[in-house]
């Protein structure tokens, strides 16, 4: 079975470009979320789709961050503009519904550097 | 609002000795629990979860975790510690019933020495 794909592995931008992620989740599973991880921090959680609706985005910046999954399969997070304190790494993970949502699977992480 | 709480940033142990990453919570009624591991450069994996019934909880690659109620615990454990296990470990709560939300905390770094 394959796992979570993310693309980039790695970015590099200057203050107030955009950027745009991409993740494909486990075939199957119907919920999507994106973290943001800081560096010596824990995992946050940005949004939380199930299949192509969005269950929670309350910690989503919601003034640069924007994120879709239109055929509730892969999803796309976007940061425009992006600010020195975007500066993380950006993990996928997915599950197969929101009720298991415990049963969470990780993919790589998408590392950001904002110069 | 539930919260968790690792008070060791970095832990440095011996092949081959044994093991604990404290986690303490916070959340008001009886919390799920989970310990994940994240090596460098890769996603996070779970390693053990706590939902109800038996309190020490057995996940993969040998390690165990104990839920202790009276202190708000959820502390990580491996008898005996091979250099492969040097990775950062993070504790997670989230709050049983209704919507699943995990909230997870800042980490141990585990650096084993031969």
């Amino acid at each position: 079975e394959a796992g979570v794909a993310q693309s980039p592995r790695y970015k590099i931008i200057e203050k107030r470009q955009s950027v745009a992620f991409w993740c494909n989740p486990i075939s199957g599973h119907a919920t999507l979320y994106w973290y943001q991880q800081i560096l010596g921090q824990g995992p946050k959680l940005l949004i939380q789709f199930q299949n192509n609706g969005v269950v929670d985005d309350s910690q989503l910046p919601k003034d640069r961050f924007s994120a879709e999954r239109l055929k509730g399969v892969d999803s796309t997070l976007k940061i425009q503009p992006a600010k020195l304190e975007d500066s993380a790494v950006y993990l996928c993970a997915s599950s197969l519904d929101v009720v298991s949502s415990y049963e969470q699977y990780f993919g790589p992480g998408t590392r950001l550097t904002v110069t | 609002a539930q919260s968790v709480t690792q008070p060791d940033i970095h832990i440095t142990v011996s092949e081959g000795a044994s093991l604990e990453l404290r986690c303490n919570y916070s959340y008001g009624a009886t919390p799920y629990l989970f310990w994940y591991v994240q090596s460098p450069g890769q996603g996070l994996q779970l390693l053990l979860k706590y939902f109800s019934g038996d309190t020490l909880v057995q996940g993969i690659k040998g390690f165990e975790a104990e839920f202790k109620r009276s202190q708000s615990s959820f502390n990580l454990r491996k008898p005996s510690v091979h250099w492969s296990d040097a990775a950062e470990y993070f504790c997670a709560v989230g709050k049983s019933g209704g919507y699943q939300k995990v909230t997870f905390g800042t980490g141990t770094k585990l650096q084993v020495i031969p």
